[in-house]
């Protein structure tokens, strides 16, 4: 799996917009970016996937670039229960051993 | 529908003593992994299982760690015997066969004095 690099931590005002970056200058043409986050004290949730093209949920957006190096995670009104780690995790999408390569992560805080 | 359920939440033990947790998957899910994290990390696989069989099981330590999962439902991880530096939340997340998304559970923190 590609490796993937975060900030180690960001800061956002609640109700504006928290876009979290993720470098994957190394990502293959299979692989699809997945971001998880983990609130203190539970295990990790899925948030959002993709492969090229940008997606949005219910929960965030995801841009990727049209390089695929590099992808933003955004979540349009943070909230202060938006505050987590996040992680960016690269992988080629089903197969047998599918099991998740976390990093470190961006701990993200939402300032009242 | 109910999420994944681990037990115990907590355990302390001493080193060179036996463990074992307990998780039980969303229903109907075929893929169950075992992750440990440790304190300002991220989680790091452990074990997956397709139904009763092992997947992926590179990353366990198998001098001390063990993990079946018989009946291709519940599953269990135990380690004999346990180190301090086994000290660590154990994740286990469980997959649907045609879902992208692991589903996690809350995790048993375990430290060991």
């Amino acid at each position: 799996d590609a490796k993937t690099t975060q900030p180690p931590s960001m800061d956002c005002a609640e109700g504006r917009a928290a876009n979290l970056p993720c470098n994957h200058s190394t990502i293959s043409g299979n692989e699809y970016v997945y971001w998880y986050r983990q609130i203190h004290s539970q295990g990790p949730q899925y948030i959002i996937h993709g492969l090229k093209n940008n997606e949005t949920n219910e929960m965030a957006s995801l841009i990727i670039t049209e390089d695929r190096k590099s992808s933003t995670l955004i979540l349009p009104h943070a909230t202060l229960r938006d505050t987590a780690v996040y992680y960016c995790i690269v992988r080629v999408r089903g197969g047998g051993a599918d099991g998740l390569t976390f990093g470190k992560g961006t701990h993200l805080i939402i300032q009242p | 529908e109910a999420g994944v359920a681990q037990s115990p939440r907590y355990k302390i033990i001493e080193k060179r003593q036996s463990v074992a947790f307990w998780c039980n998957p969303i229903s109907g899910h075929a893929t169950l992994y075992w992750y440990q994290q440790i304190l300002g990390q991220g989680p790091k696989l452990l074990i997956q299982f397709q139904n009763n069989g092992v997947v992926d099981d590179s990353q366990l330590p198998k001098d001390r760690f063990s993990a079946e999962r018989l009946k291709g439902v519940d599953s269990t991880l135990k380690i004999q015997p346990a180190k301090l530096e086994d000290s660590a939340v154990y994740l286990c997340a469980s997959r649907g066969l045609v879902s992208n998304e692991q589903f996690f559970g809350p995790g048993t923190r375990l430290t060991v004095l």
